[in-house]
């Protein structure tokens, strides 16, 4: 059964900062997903990561994908008030299926 | 283009009443997938679909139904709604892996309090 374990759950964060969002997953898997949500709202996607050392950018965040350690990371550059939200990460096992495994989510509060 | 559209998106239910959320893509998507959100927790799988006439479980299928006659429709049923049913579902979509694979498009939800 596939696992996908986020970490931090909560980060509250200045303007100006940086930090990253970890996101790690129990079994093999070449197909990485980053997902917004806003409060109410539905997901908003950001990133799709396809190959071991895939790196993509937009704006303030930087997403990669390490296969062989398993872990993805959400790296967040000079956090902007605009930035706060819900943070999902989801693996999709592949193959026939389609079968996506989200985690828990990383709440991001982006303070002044 | 209107890409994953859900209806209704509220609905309050009583204890046993039965109905169904409404999914639609117009993407010409072969995959489709049913997911409900509890607060504090991810996403979980309730069914999926990889296309028209099959369809298959995911982690917590319990209590609902799923059919899928068509590329475009892939309705979820409540058979006899219970309160633990009570959570905003999204239904999603995504075309097969290959040039241009863009990965899933969720739809807006359906908000269902089961009282």
């Amino acid at each position: 059964e596939l696992k996908v374990e986020q970490n931090p759950l909560f980060l509250s964060m200045q303007e100006g900062k940086n930090y990253t969002i970890y996101c790690n997953y129990s079994t093999t898997s070449d197909r990485l997903y980053w997902y917004r949500q806003d409060p109410g709202k539905s997901l908003e996607s950001l990133f799709v990561l396809l190959s071991n050392g895939a790196v993509k950018q937009e704006g303030r965040l930087m997403a990669s994908l390490d296969t062989k350690a398993r872990l993805s990371t959400l790296h967040i550059t000079a956090a902007v008030h605009d930035l706060s939200a819900t943070y999902f990460c989801a693996v999709d096992i592949g193959g026939t299926a389609s079968k996506l495994t989200f985690g828990t989510g990383t709440r991001l509060q982006v303070t002044l | 283009n209107a890409g994953v559209t859900q209806t209704p998106k509220f609905q309050v239910l009583k204890t046993g009443q039965s109905m169904t959320l409404q999914c639609a893509q117009d993407m010409n998507h072969e995959y489709m997938s049913w997911y409900r959100q509890d607060p504090g927790m991810g996403l979980r799988l309730i069914h999926y679909s990889v296309g028209a006439g099959i369809t298959d479980q995911g982690e917590v299928p319990n209590g609902y139904n799923v059919s899928r006659s068509t590329t475009e429709d892939f309705p979820l049923r409540l058979l006899s709604a219970a309160p633990s049913q009570t959570s905003v579902y999204f239904c999603a979509s995504r075309s097969s892996t290959g040039t241009g694979f863009r990965g899933y498009t969720f739809g807006s939800g359906t908000r269902l309090t089961v009282v």
